[in-house]
């Protein structure tokens, strides 16, 4: 079956503290991995995508995530966090040309000044 | 000039209306969709078309209608609304090869 999973529903880390937020899947095919954030009221903005090769991708915010196929895991992390950067962040998994992307249930961020 | 728009972005009414949101893109995308957030933020698909075709139709009860009368839209039609149907609905847009999907800003549907 194929799936997202975020274990972890709340996070709070203090503003300059480091981030990571997990991510595990399952998918038959080979999958394409992306991060997106969304801020309260507002729709989903694309952090970061993996399709292949280097499996340390940067994205946009100061945001990395890295793949890990023996893991079936794509963390997102950032070394300094930003108060700014509070916000819901979701995983999600899809392939090439299937136009379904399956989503995690999403990761709520908060930071503490 | 947003990428990807819908309207409205409130919709309180009554159990057995029905009511219609509107989506628009203006990034040239082949392919659209319709997403579904519940209360807990879980995010499902609901419809996809690409070139105007339904290309994907996930088990939604038929009292949903989408309707892309261009690639550059994509309406939701909902028949008989139930308790149920209250979420926050996003359209979206992608462009083959990308893979990215870009989001509007969602409408919030309360049934009262």
């Amino acid at each position: 079956a194929q799936s997202v999973t975020q274990p972890d529903i709340h996070i709070t880390v203090s503003e300059g503290a480091s981030l990571e937020l997990r991510c595990n899947y399952s998918y038959g095919a080979t999958p394409y991995l992306f991060w997106y954030v969304q801020s309260p009221g507002q729709g989903l903005q694309l952090l970061l995508k993996y399709f292949s090769g280097d499996t340390l991708v940067q994205g946009i915010k100061g945001f990395e995530a890295e793949f890990k196929r023996s893991q079936s895991s794509f963390n997102l992390r950032k070394p300094s966090v930003h108060w700014s950067d509070a916000a819901e962040y979701f995983c999600a998994v899809g392939a090439r040309g299937t136009y379904k992307y399956i989503f995690g249930t999403g990761t709520r961020l908060k930071v503490l000044a | 000039d947003t990428a990807v728009s819908q309207t409205p972005k409130y919709l309180v009414t009554q159990m057995g209306n029905d009511k219609s949101i509107k989506c628009e893109q203006n990034l040239g995308h082949d392919t659209m969709y319709w997403y579904k957030q519940d209360s807990k933020k879980f995010l499902k698909i609901m419809f996809s078309y690409n070139n105007k075709e339904l290309i994907i139709n996930e088990t939604v009860p038929n009292r949903f209608s989408p309707k892309s009368p261009d690639k550059a839209h994509l309406n939701l039609h909902i028949n008989s609304l139930e308790l149920g149907d209250s979420a926050v609905y996003f359209c979206a847009s992608s462009q083959a090869g990308t893979e990215e999907l870009f989001f509007g800003e969602g409408s919030r549907l309360t049934v009262l």
